[in-house]
């Protein structure tokens, strides 16, 4: 069974920092191109960035809004992705989902909360 | 950026009514367009891929057409556990999501 589990959400001042980790398990992991999106309370899909399989060059790519704060990487020793999130933002608080977009893969998500 | 605009942003359906989703690409995509399902306080789920392919168990009154810059998502023979929002989504370059189109049964 495949399973994605994101852990390490929470509560966290403007400016300050988190990392989330993304547990894979149930498929080749090391294969997956691997992509992080979000929701804001009550809002639509937005897609944050996503790092490719290291066969395919493990490169990031970065949504506008995220880009120079965010650094996506991968363990594939671990089988786990992560998102280090840096001055971070009110409009930064949402619910953060790790998937494989189009194998279907997706986590439960993790909360996420900037504010004072 | 690629924008993509689903209509309508809302849908009330009676049960057993067709219902019929279209996103629209900023530019074209091909046929690198899926679609998602979400219900309240769940993960969204893959319906379609690459605009036409269903996806490993989803029912067959899900079904998906188009190319180029319009796509369609049609759910013939709406079920009550049809309620959701729905979802594109483009893998042509950088990926983005339509806004979301919201169906509720009458």
């Amino acid at each position: 069974e495949v399973q994605l589990v994101e852990s390490g959400g929470g509560l966290v001042k403007p400016g300050g920092s988190l990392r989330l980790s993304c547990a894979a398990s149930g498929f080749t992991f090391s294969n997956a191109w691997m992509t992080w999106v979000r929701q804001a309370p009550g809002k639509g899909l937005e897609w944050v960035g996503r790092i490719k399989s290291k066969t395919d060059g493990g490169t990031t790519d970065y949504a506008a809004p995220v880009k120079g704060r965010f650094t996506i990487s991968r363990d594939d020793s671990k089988n786990t992705l992560y998102l280090q999130m840096n001055s971070l933002k009110t409009e930064d608080t949402a619910v953060y989902y790790c998937s494989a977009l189009t194998s279907g893969y997706w986590g439960q998500g993790t909360l996420v909360t900037v504010s004072s | 950026e690629i924008v993509l605009t689903q209509s309508p942003d809302f849908q009330s359906v009676t049960p057993k009514e067709k219902v019929t989703i279209t996103c629209r690409a900023s530019q074209s995509i091909g046929s690198s367009l899926h679609w998602y399902q979400q219900k309240p306080d769940q993960s969204p789920k893959l319906l379609i891929k690459y605009a036409s392919q269903s996806f490993s168990g989803v029912p067959s009154r899900f079904s998906g057409s188009g190319s180029g810059t319009d796509f369609t998502l049609t759910i013939n023979s709406l079920e009550a556990e049809d309620a959701a929002t729905y979802y594109c989504h483009q893998s042509s370059s950088l990926p983005t999501f339509g806004q979301g189109t919201k169906v509720e049964i009458k």
